[in-house]
Formats: structure tokens, C-alpha cells, sequence
């Protein structure tokens, strides 16, 4: 069975930096490219981030660029974010998935202070 | 950047009457390899994404086949031939023939009359 799995959310302050984690398991990680999508509440999906299987093409959004960083380890089968200068309205619960079958539960990442 | 446009974005529907989703783009889809990576997507409350519908018309497993997708070039619809109660949610049509140039629609909150 699949699993995603984020960790990694939580509270922090305008300006901090938080780094989310999500874990694969049970289908090939190194095959996939891997992306990050954040929805705030009652607004539709916004598609942030991407990495290619291998990680040799990286795509970021306008709103994150320069801001936040997207990597994996497939030897871990791991993808990871690192959001940096965190503003108000990166508040949003942060999926990574395939952007097909698998998705991850979720996580809230809060910024306020 | 490709633009989706659903419609309609609220879709009050009686159980038992089929309901149908528009979502078209502002360019082809249809990618160099002759396939159209155009998807569906069910977002239950509180659930993560859940894709239906991939390459425009093929049905995920475990999908009931009630859903269906159709269309072709830059006009696709979905259609559910008889709304259930457990269909309530958000549908967003995702474009992933310009990866990593993804796309989400606005998404289309389905609702029982």
C-alpha cells in the first residue's frame, strides 16, 4: 500500500523558516517526480513546487520563488521543502503527492505571530 | 503559463440526477508524445485530493463508474451519471502535459439540492 506521509508543520513567526519532510513507501520513489501543492482554507489548490525523479529539473512557483526550497533523497525515498521567510499568507495546509495517484494526508504549516 | 477554466464553480445537484463539470484550456493539451495528460480530481472535506480520472478518460481503480471524463484538444467535462451523497466536495481539473508547468482549474463544489 502507498503512504506519503509530511512532516515537519507547525507555528512559526512572520520571517521564520520551517522544513517539511514527506515520506514514501510502497511504490518505486526514484521513479516519480514529486511536488509540493499548499491549500488555504476554503480556497482551491495552489501547485508550488516541483522536482523531477532525478532532480535535475526544479520548478517553484511565482509566490515561492527565491523563498523556499524543494530537494529528495531517494535513498531515503524522502522529499523535502524548505521554506524560508515565511509570510502570513504561506499559512496553508501543504501536500506533496505525484500530482496523479498518490497524495499525502497533509500538513497545516500556521504563520502568524 | 496554461489557464483552466471551470464551470460551473457551484453545482447543486438532486441525489440521483447526473451532474456534469466543464473545464477548458487556454491551450492544447495534447502533448508531443500524442497522449493529453489531462486529470480529475475529488476533494472530499478534510481529504487530500483524490485523482479519478486520468488522460481524460480513464478511470482510476477503486473509482465507481458513474465518473466519467471525456473531451479532447482544450474542452473536457466530467460527468457523474447519478449523484450519491458520498460525492459531496471540490472537483479540480489538473493539467500535467506541461510539466512542470502543472495547472489546477478553480474547482467546482459539488453540493446536494
Amino acid at each position: 500500500e502507498v503512504h506519503l506521509v509530511e512532516s515537519g508543520g507547525g507555528l512559526v513567526q512572520p520571517g521564520g523558516s520551517l522544513r517539511l519532510s514527506c515520506s514514501a513507501s510502497g511504490f518505486t520513489f526514484s521513479d516519480y517526480a514529486m511536488h509540493w501543492v499548499r491549500q488555504t482554507p476554503g480556497r482551491g489548490l495552489e501547485y508550488i513546487s516541483a522536482i523531477s525523479n532525478n532532480g535535475d529539473i526544479i520548478y517553484y512557483a511565482d509566490s515561492v520563488k527565491g523563498r523556499f526550497t524543494i530537494s529528495r533523497d531517494n535513498s531515503k525515498k524522502t522529499l523535502y521543502f524548505q521554506m524560508s521567510s515565511l509570510r502570513t499568507e504561506d499559512t496553508a495546509v501543504y501536500y506533496c503527492g505525484t500530482a496523479g495517484k498518490y497524495w499525502g494526508q497533509g500538513i497545516l504549516v500556521t504563520v502568524s505571530s | 503559463d496554461v489557464v483552466l477554466t471551470q464551470s460551473p464553480l457551484s453545482l447543486p445537484v438532486t441525489l440521483g440526477q447526473p451532474a456534469s463539470i466543464s473545464c477548458r484550456s487556454s491551450q492544447s493539451l495534447v502533448h508531443s508524445d500524442g497522449n493529453t495528460y489531462l486529470n480529475w480530481f475529488q476533494q472530499r472535506p478534510g481529504q487530500s485530493p483524490r485523482r479519478l480520472i486520468y488522460e481524460v478518460s480513464n478511470r482510476d481503480s477503486g473509482v465507481p463508474d458513474r465518473f466519467s471524463g471525456s473531451g479532447s484538444g482544450t474542452d473536457f467535462t466530467l460527468k457523474i451519471s447519478r449523484v450519491e451523497a458520498e460525492d459531496v466536495g471540490v472537483y479540480y481539473c489538473m493539467q500535467g502535459t506541461k510539466w512542470p508547468f502543472i495547472t489546477f482549474g478553480q474547482g467546482t463544489r459539488l453540493e446536494i439540492k
